[in-house]
């Protein structure tokens, strides 16, 4: 297991396209996170999972965001009707229940830019 | 609401110099206190996790203290290898289960 992989790493999109990010947790964690990170900033929590359910969403979730996790393995984060603000990293996290003591362990992220 | 705040925003030292980072934090009940090293276009990194006032860990030329309000990173003679940003998050006691992070601080070594 090579850690948490997010693909596309970048990607470039026209305002007001849909845009579709993939994250591939490690095997055995059953909680998945989605954070956004614009330059200069920490990472501001978007929405976790519990293996396919999805149980805390943040205020920053618009009506344009929608995020997945089929059968608690990958998830998906689509962003619908693009707007240039929501050009960020996006950083996708897993961790166990109790994983605490360890950290979360965060992917490389995709970068977002809307132009 | 949960709150983070790192200060300096960023510091340049020289190799050698030890200096401190510090996150000072408001938090209705700590679960958690994080510290991430984070390099450019790269998602952040684990370092450590404390749980109550008087916690310490170490780890290479790091060590994380914490107490009631506050926590520091130290870094004891820094090499360039340590520049990074270095984030520091907290994980609230009421059942959340969303990290909440400062804007870190920008630590540049310099050979």
């Amino acid at each position: 297991d090579t850690g948490v992989s997010q693909n596309p790493r970048h990607k470039i999109t026209k305002r007001g396209q849909n845009v579709t990010f993939r994250c591939d947790p490690i095997s055995e964690h059953n909680r998945l996170y989605w954070y956004r990170q614009t330059l200069g900033q920490g990472p501001e929590f978007l929405t976790y999972f519990q293996n396919e359910a999805q149980l805390e969403k943040s205020r920053l979730l618009s009506d344009r965001f929608s995020a997945e996790r089929p059968k608690g393995s990958f998830s998906t984060l689509e962003i619908q009707r693009t707007e240039q603000g929501d050009s960020a990293m996006y950083l996708c996290a897993s961790s166990l229940a109790r994983g605490q003591a360890y950290g979360y362990t965060f992917g490389s992220g995709t970068r977002l830019t809307v132009v | 609401e949960d709150q983070v705040t790192q200060s300096p925003e960023a510091l340049r030292l020289q190799e050698g110099e030890s200096s401190s980072l510090n996150c000072s934090y408001t938090v209705s009940g700590l679960r958690g206190l994080f510290w991430y090293r984070q390099d450019p276009g790269k998602g952040p990194e684990f370092l450590f996790t404390l749980y109550s006032a008087g916690e310490e860990k170490e780890k290479e030329r790091l060590k994380a203290t914490l107490t009631k309000k506050e926590s520091f990173l130290h870094i004891t003679a820094p090499k360039p290898e340590d520049s990074a940003t270095y984030l520091c998050a907290v994980l609230a006691a009421r059942g959340a289960q969303k990290l909440v992070f400062g804007q870190g601080t920008r630590l540049t070594i310099n050979p």
